[in-house]
Order: structure tokens, then C-alpha cells, then sequence
């Protein structure tokens, strides 16, 4: 069962530019997870985001958290062309599950 | 660097093969994880494990199985391969407290 879903599926972007992407999800939430995947390989954990947090940065990363709208973004400011990747949210719902995963973000940045 | 690994990273089958995907990570791990990824992106669940002896099925079970003798291993076993399995399968891996999860670098599978 589907619970984000990312948007939009693709964008891409010149090196500097910021990039964001947008996540919505259905249900509660105890926390909403941010990960990176480059071409054929594993996801990479990029920053955690509580429900009762609003807002967090990790580097170049800032993630925002709208729990009234069960919306999330994800801003990469001045990006490189190393940031080209597919970006996923997932949600840890409330319960003990496993995380539920988005279609994702592929994300081009051209040098 | 990822400590949890996969073997094999690419593999190419026949139908009616049964294989077995290995998954081990060596950060002592309860958690560990089985997705599926097609070419679409989207990840769904195989199955999952929170413990020793401890197996669930996720949305995409069907067909396949799962064993958790020792906390560091988690192999995934299709019983009889077709086409429509042919995918990419990550393993994963995460502390009691659902922080983030470790990720193996997946299993390319081609079933022909």
C-alpha cells in the first residue's frame, strides 16, 4: 500500500540551482524519512523529521514537515551535479511497521 | 560505508529456478528488511523480521520466503523463478527505535 507519493516524479536543473521536492502521505505519522538513491544502488538515509518538528537542515539539505496537510519537502539548496539521484520519502506510521516508501524523484543536475 | 551486504549483485536465471538472495549486515541489527524495487522506482515489501525467529510478510510475500536463524542474516528465497520476478531486491537493516534504515547496495535480478 502506497502512503507517499512524491512530486514531481522528475525535475531537473542547472548546478546552483536549489531543488525541491514535494512528499504527501495519508495516515499518522511518527516520523518522515528522507533517502537518496543513486543509479542502481541502495537508499541512502538523508535526515529523520519527527511529527512534532517543523523543520530541519542537514547541510544543504532542509526538510519541512506540514503534519495539518500531511506534506513534507525536501530543499537541496546550490546543488552539483552530484546530487543527481532519485530521491524517495518514506513514513514510520504509528503501529510498528515498516517503513512505506514513495515513487520518488528523479532529480538531473546539469553542469 | 553501508554495512550490510548482498550477494549476488547481478544474477541471471532460468525460469523454474529456485535461488536464494543473501542479505548479512554486522551492525547487530533486530530489524532487517526485504524490498522490492521495479523499474518504476516504487519499493514494495517482501517481507521483514524484528528478531531471531521472528518473520512477517509484507505486500509482495507471495511466492517467496524468508529465514532469520542468526541476527546478522537474512536470505530471501524465491522457490521458483519466473520473468515477472525479474527486479532489483534491497536488504535492509535498522536499530529497535526505527531510525533510519542501512541499505545493501541490491541484487539485480533477470530471470529469462
Amino acid at each position: 500500500s502506497q502512503q507517499g507519493e512524491e512530486d514531481p516524479q522528475a525535475l531537473s536543473i542547472q548546478e546552483g540551482e536549489n531543488a525541491t521536492m514535494n512528499c504527501s502521505y495519508k495516515t499518522s505519522i511518527n516520523n518522515l524519512q528522507w533517502y537518496r538513491q543513486n543509479s542502481g544502488r541502495g537508499l541512502v538515509h538523508l535526515i529523520l523529521i519527527r511529527s512534532n518538528e517543523r523543520e530541519k537542515h542537514s547541510g544543504r539539505l532542509r526538510v519541512t514537515l506540514d503534519t495539518s496537510k500531511k506534506s513534507s519537502s525536501l530543499l537541496i539548496t546550490a546543488s552539483r551535479a552530484a546530487d543527481t539521484a532519485s530521491y524517495f520519502c518514506a513514513t514510520d506510521t504509528a503501529g510498528n511497521t515498516p517503513l512505506v516508501f514513495g515513487k520518488g524523484t528523479r532529480l538531473s543536475v546539469i553542469a | 560505508e553501508a554495512d550490510i551486504y548482498q550477494t549476488p549483485r547481478y544474477l541471471v536465471i532460468g525460469t523454474g529456478k529456485k535461488i536464494t538472495l543473501e542479505c548479512s549486515q554486522t551492525m547487530g541489527h533486530d530489524k532487517m528488511y526485504w524490498y522490492q524495487q521495479d523499474p518504476g522506482m516504487e519499493l514494495h515489501l517482501i517481507h521483514y523480521s524484528y528478531g531471531v525467529n521472528s518473520t512477517e510478510k509484507g505486500d509482495l510475500s507471495s511466492e517467496s520466503t524468508v529465514s532469520r536463524i542468526r541476527t546478522e542474516h537474512f536470505p530471501l528465497t524465491l522457490e521458483s523463478a519466473r520473468p515477472s520476478h525479474t527486479s532489483q531486491y534491497l536488504c535492509a537493516s535498522s536499530e529497535p527505535h526505527q531510525g533510519g534504515y542501512t541499505f545493501g547496495s541490491g541484487t539485480r535480478l533477470t530471470v529469462v
